[in-house]
């Protein structure tokens, strides 16, 4: 069974810095997505960003960018130039993709709190 | 906003009473799916829908049913909801690895 791990229930960073939030996971598949979603205090689940196992380069959308290292099998987040907007719980995601399996399976979150 | 309703929104029923949510969609997307959050577990899947009448279980399925007879509906169904079910719970739409997933506002459900 996959699973995602998230070491940092809580982090905080002041705004315009950069931070980065750390996701692990654990799996036997070869190909997979993986995926960083925000959840704001609204509650509304959000996708940031996505990455495909078999490319190579590091996804980025505009001030997150990922570092993924497929052999350590992590999967990191990079906010830089932090914003108040940016407070939020972040979940890591991982899902295979063959097999026909479509259940995305989430980490447990990173609550982020973003300091003026 | 993608056209992702649920309803309702709030609900607080007890042990033991059948308890029906439901989502709708107004994009036609062929994948839906149930989540439930809880503190300290994230979002776990479970049920999600690839079809009219075609559904699979997720990790969390056991004490909940689901139909789709229609594209645009997605029900989850508690047969005898239990203090454990007392969660929030997230209607979501498109296909979870190959689109973006787009979720619902989210139904708090507190079982007494």
């Amino acid at each position: 069974a996959q699973t995602v791990t998230q070491s940092q229930p809580e982090m905080s960073v002041q705004e315009a810095e950069t931070v980065t939030l750390s996701c692990t996971y654990d799996t036997s598949e070869s190909n997979y997505y993986l995926f960083w979603y925000k959840q704001p205090p609204s509650r509304q689940m959000i996708l940031v960003i996505r990455q495909e196992a078999y490319k190579q380069q590091n996804a980025t959308e505009n001030r997150f960018s990922v570092n993924f290292q497929k052999a350590a099998k992590s999967f990191s987040l990079k906010i830089s130039d932090s914003q108040l907007g940016d407070t939020a719980m972040y979940f890591c995601a991982f899902i295979p993709s063959q097999g026909g399996s479509e259940k995305l399976v989430f980490g447990k979150g990173t609550k982020l709190t973003v300091n003026p | 906003d993608a056209g992702i309703t649920q309803s309702p929104r709030h609900k607080v029923t007890e042990t033991g009473t059948p308890v029906t949510l439901r989502c709708h969609q107004t994009e036609n997307h062929r994948y839906m799916y149930w989540y439930r959050q809880d503190p300290g577990h994230g979002l776990r899947l479970i049920h999600y829908s690839y079809g009219v009448k075609d559904t699979d279980k997720g990790e969390v399925s056991d004490g909940y049913s689901v139909s789709r007879s229609k594209t645009e509906d997605f029900l989850l169904t508690l047969e005898s909801a239990t203090s454990s079910q007392t969660s929030v719970y997230f209607c979501a739409i498109g296909r979870a690895s190959t689109d973006t997933q787009y979720f619902g506002p989210g139904t708090r459900l507190t079982v007494l």
